[in-house]
């Protein structure tokens, strides 16, 4: 079974700074690896989808990298409206979730 | 633009089954994979089960003997029945397109399992 872990659980950014997600599969293979963004009585929104693709509409600071089990979600720059929650998934027989990263204004 | 609307029950006791339906507007639903997701309040998410309609199916093991997964092709609707339900199920269910991500997603509606 796939474990996806997500580092830090919490992160703690100031606007304008970056602010740099892990996510660690447990097993090498896919490149399927996506990222959502979710926020209070919100649906999660896909952010990054095949790693490193950002989705319509995402805006260009936000950047996904990494392959085998290291994936990395790096937002550039942090605006008031990026502070949520984020996931990690990916699929490998069945879609997988990580545990989430919080990202909270310093 | 594909939309998602969850509908059914926002309670139901233990040991019954929990039913729910997605319609599908903007969109067919020969269009696209078709998921459930759910996320128990103030935890992460969990993914249930996709179905596509020529009949593609697959179920997340750890559910897989108590859910079901439907489509109404005539209706625009996908369903899901969980069975045997306990207050661990208890949880805000998403519909979502897709199976190797997820790119529209209904607002979700919470479940809750209680007597």
């Amino acid at each position: 079974e796939l474990v996806l872990t997500q580092s830090p659980a919490t992160l703690s950014v100031s606007p304008g700074e970056r602010a740099t997600l892990s996510c660690r599969a447990s097993q090498s293979g896919s490149s399927n690896l996506a990222w959502y963004q979710q926020k209070p009585g919100q649906p999660p929104r896909l952010l990054i989808y095949g790693a490193s693709t950002r989705a319509t509409g995402i805006p260009a600071r936000f950047s996904g990298s990494g392959s085998g089990t290291e994936f990395t979600l790096t937002i550039s720059s942090l605006q008031s409206e990026d502070f949520a929650v984020y996931y990690c998934q990916q699929y490998n027989n069945w879609p997988s979730f990580g545990q989430g990263t919080k990202l909270e204004i310093k | 633009q594909v939309q998602l609307q969850e509908s059914g029950p926002g309670l139901v006791k233990p040991s019954e089954t929990l039913s729910l339906t997605c319609t599908v507007s903007g969109g067919s639903i020969t269009s696209f994979y078709w998921s459930w997701i759910r996320q128990p309040p103030g935890k992460g998410l969990e993914w249930i089960a996709y179905r596509y309609y020529t009949g593609i199916t697959s179920y997340n093991p750890s559910l897989k003997s108590r859910v079901t997964i439907s489509i109404d092709t005539s209706k625009n609707q996908f369903s899901l029945k969980l069975s045997s339900v306990t207050a661990a199920d208890t949880a805000v269910y998403y519909c979502a397109t897709g199976y190797t991500d997820f790119d529209h997603w209904g607002q979700g509606t919470l479940v809750t399992v209680s007597s």
